[in-house]
Formats: C-alpha cells, sequence, structure tokens
C-alpha cells in the first residue's frame, strides 16, 4: 500500500533563508508525487506535481521539488523564504488516475522576520 | 479554471441533527469527487471516493450510514452527516478530479456542540 511520511512536523526559517521540506514515499507501481500548501482554516493549493521526465520539478510562488527514486524522496526547496510562505504543507502519491491519493502528515512552516 | 467550492464553509448544528455539506466544481464536470476529513493539525484523512450516478466507495473505518454521500450530477456532491455527535466535529474538504489531476474545495467547518 502506498504511504508519505513527512519527517519534520514543524520547521522554522528565517524571512529569506533556504528551505528543504522533505518527503519519503513507498508505491509500488509508478508514483504520481505532488506537494500542496494550505494556510489555516484553508483548502489545499497545488503547488508543483511529479509525473515522469525532468525529475526536477518547478512549481509556482517559487517552488521546486527533486524526484529521486533511489531514495523514495520527493523535497521541496525554495531558494529563499518569504513570510507570506508560513502554512502547512503536505506531500501526496497518487496513482496514474489520481483516484487514491494518501497525504503525508504534514510540516508546519513558521518563519521569522 | 477548475474551481470547486463548498458550501457551508462553516456550520455548527446540535448533537444528533443531521447537516449536509455541498461540493460543486464550478467551471468543469467530474465524474468523480472525493471526501476527505482532517482533524486539528493533522492530515487528510480520505473518507470516500464519489461517481456520478453511482454509490460512493467508502474507505475502511468510515460508516457509511452516518456519512451519506450522493453525486446526483456531474458538478455536485453531497455529504450528509446523519446524527451527529461531537466526535464528528472536523474540518471536511472535497476534492474533483479532472484530467487526472485533483482540485480542492476551500473545506467546511463542523463544530457539533
Amino acid at each position: 500500500a502506498q504511504s508519505v511520511t513527512q519527517p519534520d512536523i514543524h520547521i522554522t526559517v528565517s524571512e529569506g533563508a533556504s528551505l528543504e521540506l522533505r518527503c519519503n514515499y513507498s508505491y509500488g507501481a509508478t508514483p504520481y508525487l505532488f506537494w500542496y500548501v494550505q494556510s489555516p482554516g484553508q483548502g489545499l493549493q497545488l503547488l508543483l506535481k511529479y509525473f515522469s521526465g525532468d525529475t526536477l520539478v518547478q512549481g509556482i510562488k517559487g517552488f521546486e521539488a527533486e524526484f529521486k527514486r533511489s531514495q523514495s524522496s520527493f523535497n521541496l526547496r525554495k531558494p529563499s523564504v518569504h513570510w507570506s510562505d508560513a502554512a502547512e504543507y503536505f506531500c501526496a502519491v497518487g496513482s496514474y488516475n489520481n483516484n487514491d491519493m494518501r497525504f503525508g502528515a504534514g510540516t508546519r512552516l513558521t518563519v521569522k522576520p | 479554471g477548475a474551481v470547486v467550492s463548498q458550501h457551508p464553509s462553516w456550520v455548527i448544528c446540535k448533537s444528533g441533527t443531521s447537516v449536509k455539506i455541498e461540493c460543486r466544481s464550478l467551471d468543469f464536470q467530474a465524474t468523480t469527487m472525493f471526501w476527505y476529513r482532517q482533524f486539528p493539525k493533522q492530515s487528510l484523512m480520505l473518507m470516500a471516493t464519489s461517481n456520478e450516478g453511482s454509490k460512493a466507495t467508502y474507505e475502511q473505518g468510515v460508516e457509511k450510514d452516518k456519512f451519506l454521500i450522493n453525486h446526483a450530477s456531474l458538478t455536485l456532491s453531497t455529504l450528509t452527516v446523519t446524527s451527529a455527535h461531537p466526535e464528528d466535529s472536523s474540518f471536511y474538504i472535497c476534492s474533483a478530479s479532472a484530467a487526472g489531476e485533483q482540485y480542492f474545495g476551500p473545506g467546511t467547518r463542523l463544530t457539533v456542540t
């Protein structure tokens, strides 16, 4: 069965610093991987996704993620964090038709001024 | 494009009553919609998959008779929480599938008193 692990429950970074959020997955077939962001009391917004091809994926808001099959990882990165990036971030894995998406526990990002 | 709405955004009901939550795809048709439940500071847990014109498929541990799902049209799915109890208080999020991607609604905060 597929599963997603986000090892870091809470991360605090200073504004302007770089960010990396970790995500490890377990999936029997070709994984379809996603990163979502959720602001308090809001739904989810897709940051980026990986289906195939280039393993470095660019997303919105300056985020990128790198798929590493050998490490079963799909870490999210941003070179310079803005205060508005403070939110909850979820990594997810799904199937081809996206009908079986599983989410990680989430990482809460706090940005210090 | 690909906007999903939920109504209401928040609702308070008394224990023992039923409450209906609507999920609409505003600018596309969705043959498949999903309902998730999210507890405070936790991840999204898939409750059920709803296919237009057929019965919903519930995840293990989700009570079918308590969480009634109807997907009567290609743009509307409803979740009815029957005989609600305080432990049903949660954040309910729906999503609609189109072109292999899920689009999430803003969520509904249910509080049962």
